[in-house]
């Protein structure tokens, strides 16, 4: 069974940085794509980021402006997403997901919340 | 203003039958895979649909799902109550390069 648990969230200042940790199990992780979704209270989902099985390509939400990087670790089966420049409008429940490069999300895990206060 | 537009809400009594509309673009929707997502208050997305209309082992034939050009839709038969949920749906975008979400319909079973 494919599973996946983040951790990392917790409170953080405006400005500050926090990095996501996604770890992964029940499917070969380096033969999967990889992504980031957000939610933030109350509202819809949207996709931050993407990393090919290799770790070789990565896509980004144009809306992140370069703050976030995501990359991977095969030999640990684990994503991580480093934010940096945090706002307040990246409160959010982050959820790690797994499914093809040029594609939605098909598993997912049950997320950790982020919230930045000023 | 999500890239793909969902009605905001729908509703059903049970045992009818529901569709929810997902409108997007020659980039999107027009060109690649629809998927489709469950989520209850509280809880992580679930795929219901992947691929345009395939169901993933586990979910109930009650929900199909379609695609003509830039646009998609979600059908529920023989709708239950434990189906009040949030419904997404979601492509990838080959101009943004990278998914997009339509912004959710609050399915309610009167």
């Amino acid at each position: 069974e494919v599973y996946l648990s983040e951790s990392g969230g917790g409170f953080v200042r405006r400005g500050g940085s926090v990095r996501l940790s996604c770890v992964a199990s029940g499917f070969i992780f380096r033969d999967y794509a990889m992504a980031w979704v957000r939610q933030a209270p109350g509202k819809g989902l949207e996709w931050v980021s993407g990393i090919s099985g290799s770790g070789g390509s990565t896509f980004y939400a144009d809306s992140l402006k370069g703050r976030f990087t995501i990359s991977r670790d095969n030999s640990k089966n684990t994503l991580f997403l480093q934010m940096n420049s945090l706002r307040a409008d990246d409160t959010a429940a982050y959820y790690c997901a797994n499914g093809a490069l040029y594609g939605p999300p098909l598993t997912w895990g049950q997320g950790t919340q982020v919230t930045v206060s000023s | 203003q999500s890239v793909l537009t969902q009605p905001p809400s729908a509703s059903g009594t049970p045992g009818q039958r529901v569709s929810i509309s997902c409108s997007g673009s020659s980039s999107n929707i027009g060109k690649n895979y629809v998927y489709w997502y469950q989520q209850f208050p509280g809880m992580a997305p679930k795929l219901l649909i992947y691929r345009d209309n395939q169901g993933p082992s586990g979910v109930p034939d009650r929900f199909s799902a379609s695609k003509s050009g830039p646009s998609a839709s979600l059908a529920i038969s023989g709708l239950r109550p434990e189906d009040e949920a949030d419904y997404y749906c979601a492509a990838w975008d080959d101009t943004l390069s990278g998914v997009v979400f339509g912004g959710g319909t609050k399915l309610t079973v009167l």
